[in-house]
C-alpha cells in the first residue's frame, strides 16, 4: 500500500513564526499536493508538485512556499504564521500520466496558531 | 465552471437501513471518480476509485455506480452500521485538469445504534 506520512498530527505554534509542515510518500509518486480543510469551505488546494523542484499554486497559495527537492517529500513552509493559517492540512501524492489508481492521502495535520 | 456537488451535507439514519449518498458533477469529460471517508480530525480513506469507462466499483457492503451522461455517482452503503459514521467525499478527475481533483463539500453520515 501507498503510505503518505505526515510529521506531525499537531502543531501549535505562535504568531509570526517560521513553520515547516513535511509529508513524505514511499511509492515514487510524482504528484504531490498540499490542501487546507475548513469547516464549510472544503478542501482548498493550496500548491502541488508534478517532479522534484516543479511546483503550481493551487487555488490560495497566498501566505505559504513550498518545497520539493526530493521525489518522495513535499514540504509546506508558512513563512510567518497567521491565525488565520489555523486549519487542518492534508497532503496527497498521485501517479504521472496514469489516472488508475487515484490520490492517497495522509492522516492531516491539524495546525493552530495562536 | 467545473464542479462537484454533494447533497444533503448531513444525513442521519437508523442501523441496518442500506442508504445512497450522492455526487453530481458539472463535465462528463472525466477521467475518473473517487470516494472517500474521513473520519473526525483524520485524513481521507480513499474507499472507491471508478474509472470513465467503468460503470461501477464494489468493496464489501459499499457499490459506487457512475453515469457520466447524467453527472451523477451514488455510493450504495448496505446494511449500514454505527461504524459507518463518518463524513463522505466525492472527487472527479476532470480531463484537462492536470492531475488535479476536484473535491464536493461531503456528507456526514451519523448511523443511530
Amino acid at each position: 500500500d501507498v503510505k503518505v506520512t505526515q510529521s506531525s498530527r499537531y502543531l501549535v505554534k505562535r504568531t509570526g513564526e517560521k513553520v515547516f509542515l513535511e509529508c513524505v510518500q514511499d511509492m515514487d509518486h510524482e504528484n504531490m499536493f498540499w490542501y487546507r480543510q475548513d469547516p464549510g469551505l472544503g478542501l482548498r488546494l493550496i500548491y502541488f508538485s508534478y517532479d522534484v523542484k516543479m511546483k503550481e499554486k493551487g487555488d490560495i497559495p497566498e501566505g505559504y512556499s513550498v518545497s520539493r527537492e526530493k521525489k518522495e517529500r513535499f514540504s509546506l513552509i508558512l513563512e510567518s504564521a497567521s491565525t488565520n493559517q489555523t486549519s487542518m492540512y492534508l497532503c496527497a501524492s498521485s501517479l504521472w500520466g496514469t489516472f488508475d489508481y487515484g490520490y492517497t492521502f495522509g492522516s492531516g495535520t491539524r495546525l493552530t496558531v495562536v | 465552471k467545473q464542479e462537484v456537488t454533494q447533497i444533503p451535507a448531513a444525513l442521519s439514519v437508523p442501523e441496518g437501513e442500506n442508504l445512497v449518498l450522492n455526487c453530481s458533477f458539472t463535465d462528463s469529460a472525466i477521467y475518473n471518480l473517487q470516494w472517500f471517508r474521513q473520519d473526525p480530525g483524520k485524513g481521507l480513506t480513499s474507499l472507491l476509485l471508478i474509472q470513465s469507462s467503468q460503470r461501477e466499483q464494489t468493496s464489501g457492503r459499499l457499490n459506487a455506480s457512475l453515469d457520466k451522461s447524467s453527472g451523477r455517482s451514488t455510493l450504495y452503503i448496505a446494511a449500514s452500521q454505527p461504524g459507518d459514521s463518518a463524513t463522505y467525499l466525492c472527487a472527479v478527475l476532470y480531463t484537462g485538469a492536470n492531475s488535479k481533483l476536484t473535491f464536493g463539500k461531503g456528507i456526514t453520515l451519523s448511523v443511530r445504534p
